[in-house]
């Protein structure tokens, strides 16, 4: 069974507005991430935050995380049509260095 | 160009048959994995490493073998094909479980 769940599976949004999508995990982690996958690419690694750490920016990117309610989010600012793709969280699970498990994903659509 | 490099970029093949998917990457990162793809899903670990010499298996190992002899190459080979294998394979690599990881371009394998 997969690590993470993404919340909501789908988000769709105009140009401008901003969006959110929350990552539920079941386990201890050493750290969480997120990656942006566009249509029938590779991912692409946006941010990574540590277990001791609640929040953290890069950008227009916001990531937040709660150990306590194993919960992160992501906040993306201001969207833009070059936005649109799927985002993954991702743990890497306390304990097993390098095992890095991913969630089902949140697809975001941003209109212009 | 710096990063992960896998071959080929697209396979059909029998059942029954065997292949290796190959994967390297010259940035001399000590971790690397390998994860398919289904439609609708997320991504699912099947082998990791953390160096030369090391590996383990991730959520859906059965049918797949990996080793790691050097730390530049990551093959994964399939055993005897089946159609449940008919995904999309992505191998990625990381410098060590503070960074995050990249991604190869995936290769798209079709069992019939």
């Amino acid at each position: 069974s997969q690590q993470g769940e993404e919340d909501p599976q789908a988000l769709s949004i105009q140009e401008g507005e901003n969006a959110t999508m929350n990552c539920s995990y079941k386990t201890s982690i050493n750290n969480l991430q997120w990656y942006r996958q566009n249509s029938g690419r590779g991912l692409v690694h946006l941010i990574l935050i540590r277990s001791n750490e609640r929040e953290k920016h890069s950008g227009r990117l916001r990531v937040t995380l709660d150990t306590s309610k194993k919960s992160s989010s992501l906040l993306i600012t201001a969207s833009r049509a070059a936005d649109t793709a799927s985002y993954f969280c991702a743990t890497d699970e306390g304990g097993s260095w390098g095992k890095l498990q991913f969630g089902a994903g949140t697809q975001v659509v941003v209109t212009p | 160009n710096a990063g992960v490099t896998q071959t080929p970029k697209f396979q059909v093949l029998k059942t029954g048959q065997s292949m290796t998917l190959q994967c390297a990457q010259d940035m001399n990162h000590e971790y690397m994995s390998w994860y398919r793809q289904d439609p609708g899903m997320g991504l699912r670990l099947i082998h990791y490493s953390v160096g030369a010499g090391i590996t383990d298996q991730g959520e859906v190992p059965n049918g797949y073998n990996v080793s790691r002899s050097t730390t530049e190459d990551f093959p994964l080979r399939l055993l005897s094909a089946a159609p449940s294998q008919t995904s999309v394979y992505f191998c990625a690599s990381s410098q060590d479980a503070s960074y995050g990881y990249t991604f190869g371009s995936g290769t798209r394998l079709t069992v019939v």
